[in-house]
């Protein structure tokens, strides 16, 4: 089965900072591989999905992740983030296994932006 | 607008009482998902069904229960086995494979709360 796992539990920057969120994953096979974000009071909401091809991905509101196959990694980046991305992001794979089309979640980290 | 639509938002449980929560699509999707979100665990899967009159045990599939009567409607029931049922409860539909490996969409969840 596969497992998600993400670096930090919270993030604090400063407008303007740089973003980059760590995502590995532990699975052999082939992998799909997303980003949600939910933001205060609101449902989950897609960033970015990464199926094949190019292996940098371009999402919503100026998010971008890299998966590194050789590092079973899918980091997200930004590279100016605003008060407004402040918010709980969710790394998230799908590989087929026992639980056929299955996603699992990483545990989230919590990105806080301050003004 | 096509969604996922999950009541009530916030429900209350007596000891002992067991309680059911909505989620209801129109996106004619093939998949519906029950997962309970706690603090610093992330997503984690409590039952999936990937087609009517069929569902799976997710990973925390005990002291819940689940029904797929319709395509549409896939309710879960958090029973008085389940002895730490505080938690916020969040329903995803998708499309299954065959169409590309589509993401999971997600309702707004229901915050369940012990008396």
């Amino acid at each position: 089965a596969q497992s998600v796992s993400q670096h930090n539990h919270h993030v604090i920057l400063s407008e303007a900072a740089s973003l980059e969120l760590g995502c590995n994953y532990s699975y052999g096979g082939t992998v799909n591989l997303f980003w949600y974000v939910q933001y205060p009071g609101q449902h989950l909401q897609l960033l970015l999905k990464y199926f094949s091809g190019d292996p940098l991905v371009k999402g919503i509101k100026g998010f971008e992740a890299e998966f590194i196959k050789s590092k079973f990694s899918f980091n997200l980046r930004k590279p100016s983030v605003q008060w407004s991305d402040t918010a709980e992001y969710f790394c998230a794979v799908n590989a087929k296994d026992n639980y056929g089309q299955n996603f699992v979640f990483g545990p989230g980290t919590r990105l806080s932006v301050l003004p | 607008d096509g969604g996922i639509t999950q009541s009530p938002k916030y429900l209350f449980r007596k000891e002992g009482q067991n309680v059911t929560l909505s989620c209801e699509q129109n996106l004619n999707h093939d998949a519906m998902y029950w997962y309970r979100q706690d603090p610093g665990q992330g997503l984690r899967l409590i039952y999936y069904s990937q087609i009517v009159n069929d569902f799976q045990k997710g990973d925390i599939a005990e002291g819940y229960s689940v029904s797929r009567e319709k395509k549409e409607s896939f309710p879960l029931t958090v029973t008085s086995a389940q002895k730490n049922p505080t938690a916020f409860y969040l329903c995803a539909s998708k499309f299954l494979e065959g169409v590309g490996n589509q993401p999971q969409h997600f309702g707004d969840g229901t915050r369940l709360s012990i008396l």
